[in-house]
């Protein structure tokens, strides 16, 4: 198994432009969450999802969305990138209930808002 | 709302010696409690996790204890070793979602 995959592994974007962070997992896990880690602010909850078809929002969701279209892949889409958004991603994923399992850290986008 | 406090932010200890990390958690329906530790440039990994039905649990130089009355839970790392610095994050489940707290960084002094 490869586990949680995420790409790209770096960006650089320019304010206003838009894209799309990959994330994929071949462990059948129900449950993925996108988390955004800065310095001092530990690691913060953007969207999850308990299942295929189904998303929420977590503590910061504002200026990202998501899509579960399949159970294995859960992409997190940037609209209009704002230097506020400059952060490391983190993708995760669980077995089962998810928020009572472990979860699973992919190795983390590095990405830079310019 | 949804909180999870944890302090301290650093900690320094001699090598050999316990270090022990806080946490809070503000919503009592709360039932899972990991400990995710995190080296440099590496992504997050869970060490232990406590369930809401026990109050401690210890997995060798490791471990977690539960207070559900208080609502706060502890890591316990004794007779600590240089690899034992890192970041440390706590979590809380909190509805349907896992809440970090915002991480204490642990210097292990030789």
């Amino acid at each position: 198994n490869a586990g949680v995959t995420q790409t790209p592994k770096f960006q650089v974007l320019k304010t206003g432009q838009s894209m799309t962070l990959q994330c994929a997992q071949d462990m059948n896990h129900e449950y993925m969450s996108w988390y955004r880690q800065d310095p001092g602010m530990g690691l913060r909850l953007i969207h999850y999802s308990v299942g295929a078809g189904i998303t929420d929002q977590g503590e910061v969701p504002n200026g990202y969305n998501v899509s579960r279209s399949t159970t294995e892949d859960f992409p997190l889409r940037l609209l209009s990138a704002a230097p506020s958004q400059t952060s490391v991603y983190f993708c995760a994923s669980s077995y089962g209930d998810g928020n009572t399992d472990t979860q699973y850290f992919g190795p983390g986008t590095r990405l830079t808002v310019l | 709302g949804e909180n999870v406090e944890q302090h301290p932010s650093t900690l320094s200890v001699q090598e050999g010696d316990s270090a022990v990390i806080k946490c809070t958690y503000s919503d009592s329906a709360s039932n899972y409690f990991p400990w995710y530790k995190q080296e440099l440039g590496k992504r997050p990994q869970l060490i232990i996790d406590i369930r809401s039905n026990v109050g401690e649990k210890k997995d060798q130089r490791i471990a977690v204890t539960l207070n559900k009355t208080a609502k706060h839970f502890s890591l316990h790392i004794t007779e600590t070793q240089p690899e034992d610095s890192a970041v440390y994050f706590c979590a809380a489940s909190i509805g349907d979602k896992i809440i970090f707290g915002k991480g204490t960084r642990l210097h292990i002094l030789p």
